[in-house]
C-alpha cells in the first residue's frame, strides 16, 4: 500500500541549512508536497514538485526528488527561528486525488 | 478572501456526549476531508467527500460520522462511541485532481473532561 516515512525530529542552529528527508512507496505518485505546521495551527502548503522533475527552487527552499529511490528532500537555506515548525511530506497518487501524509518532522532552530 | 473555517477552536466534551465540529469553505472546492492529529502520529484520515451527498470512510472512521448536504460544509460528529476523542482535528478541501493539493483550516482542539 501507499506509505510515506519521515524522521521525527531535526535540530539545527540559526543560519545553518536544514535538510528534511522523506521516502514514499507509490511509484505512480504524480505530485509530491511539503507542508508546514506551526504550533496550534493548520497546515500551510510550502511547495510542491511534479514527479517528472528532479529539483525545484523557491527562494530559500530547494526540493530534490530522486524518483528511482522514491526519496524527497526539503532544504531550507539560512534557517531562522521562525522556521521552527513541523514539516509534512505528502504524495498524491492516481486514485481519487487523496494525499498520503508522512508523520511529520519537527524542526527546532536554536539561536 | 476565500478560505476554510473551522469552529470552534477549542471544544470540551463530557464523557458520553456527542459533539459536532464545523468546517465551512468558500473556495468552491468539490472535495473535503477530516483528519485527526495526535502527537508523533502525523495525520490520520477520518472521512472524506468528493462530491455533495457522498462521502467515504477513511482509515479511522469508527466513532465518527459526517454529512455533506452542501458543497461548502462538511461537519464532523464525534460520537460517544469514539473511545479516545481527545485530539486536534483538521479539515481540508481541494478542487479534486488539481496539483495544488489541499487547503487546511486552522483546526479544532477537542478535549474530553
Amino acid at each position: 500500500g501507499e506509505d510515506v516515512e519521515q524522521s521525527l525530529f531535526l535540530s539545527v542552529r540559526e543560519g545553518d541549512s536544514s535538510v528534511i528527508n522523506c521516502t514514499y512507496t507509490d511509484s505512480s505518485s504524480t505530485y509530491l508536497y511539503w507542508y508546514k505546521q506551526e504550533p496550534g495551527a493548520g497546515l500551510q502548503l510550502l511547495t510542491y514538485i511534479f514527479s517528472n522533475m528532479d529539483m525545484k527552487q523557491d527562494q530559500r527552499l530547494t526540493v530534490l526528488l530522486n524518483k528511482k529511490d522514491k526519496h524527497l528532500s526539503l532544504r531550507i537555506a539560512d534557517t531562522q527561528t521562525g522556521d521552527s515548525a513541523i514539516y509534512f511530506c505528502a504524495e498524491k497518487g492516481n486514485q481519487g486525488g487523496k494525499l498520503i501524509f508522512g508523520q511529520g518532522t519537527e524542526l527546532s532552530v536554536k539561536p | 478572501d476565500g478560505g476554510i473555517t473551522q469552529s470552534p477552536k477549542y471544544l470540551f466534551r463530557k464523557e458520553g456526549q456527542n459533539v459536532t465540529l464545523s468546517c465551512e469553505q468558500n473556495l468552491n472546492h468539490d472535495a473535503m476531508y477530516w483528519y485527526r492529529q495526535d502527537p508523533g502520529q502525523g495525520l490520520r484520515l477520518i472521512y472524506y467527500s468528493q462530491i455533495v451527498n457522498d462521502f467515504q470512510k477513511g482509515d479511522i472512521a469508527e466513532g465518527y460520522s459526517v454529512s455533506r448536504e452542501k458543497k461548502e460544509s462538511f461537519p464532523l460528529t464525534v460520537t460517544s462511541a469514539q473511545k479516545n476523542p481527545t485530539a486536534f482535528y483538521l479539515c481540508a478541501s481541494s478542487i479534486g485532481r488539481d496539483r495544488i493539493g489541499y487547503t487546511f483550516g486552522s483546526g479544532t482542539r477537542l478535549t474530553v473532561v
